[in-house]
């Protein structure tokens, strides 16, 4: 693994269904963020973590959850899908910390969800 | 509430010069950032500017002037792999990215 590691990269669910987007990362990064880009908006933050052990609610967490049990892995669970959740979801990291929070992001390949 | 404008969409031929305009109005300001995304794929950093003036980085420069709110990324002797989207986005007073909606720039030969 090299960097950030995203899945799976696409689905198509059911609204009603459970999914956990899975996110990896081996750079030791603190932060780790959740995104999801819709057609004609920016990135729009979800949730993110500034270190192991904590979250913290971005700008539409709403329908979302995550957690971050280790530095490496930051899932993101949708409890009951719901079509407007239809996006492309971008998981990014970067370093944080004593490293300061510089804004400059490393991004995953991006999941493509599908909710019908 | 806090806002970054950029335009939608911008064509330019290849081997020209063009200009991507963003201007902003945030809670703060901690620095402000231009990344390039290529269709399908993920956003990847182009630079930084966190005081007014002019960073150069080959053939790509960006400029902020914190006083008016804008940035512009400056692309030169374009090639076809740079049709891509250009995003602009601003680290706010609680250092949270802040992001423009991106502008898809279309290189025709």
């Amino acid at each position: 693994i090299a960097g950030i590691t995203q899945a799976p990269t696409s689905q198509i669910l059911a609204a009603g269904r459970r999914m956990t987007l899975r996110c990896t990362q081996d750079m030791r990064h603190n932060a780790m963020y959740w995104y999801r880009q819709d057609l004609g908006l920016g990135l729009r933050l979800i949730h993110y973590s500034n270190t192991a052990g904590t979250t913290g609610k971005g700008e539409v967490p709403d329908g979302y959850s995550v957690s971050r049990a280790n530095t490496d892995d930051f899932p993101l669970t949708l409890a009951s899908a719901v079509p407007s959740q239809t996006s492309v979801y971008f998981c990014a990291s970067e370093a944080g910390l004593a490293g300061g929070y510089t804004g400059e992001l490393f991004f995953g390949e991006g999941s493509r969800l599908t909710v019908l | 509430g806090q806002n970054i404008d950029q335009p939608t969409e911008m064509t330019a031929t290849e081997g020209a010069i063009v200009q991507i305009n963003c201007t902003y109005q945030t809670s703060g300001f901690n620095g402000l950032f231009w990344y390039q995304q290529h269709a399908g794929e993920a956003p990847t950093f182009l630079s930084y500017n966190v005081l007014d003036g002019l960073e150069e980085k080959g053939r790509f420069s960006s400029f902020l002037s914190r006083s008016k709110g804008y940035s512009y990324l400056l692309l030169k002797e374009l090639q076809m792999k740079d049709s891509a989207s250009y995003l602009c986005a601003v680290l706010d007073s609680n250092y949270q990215l802040i992001w423009g909606a991106g502008t898809k720039l279309i290189i025709k030969p």
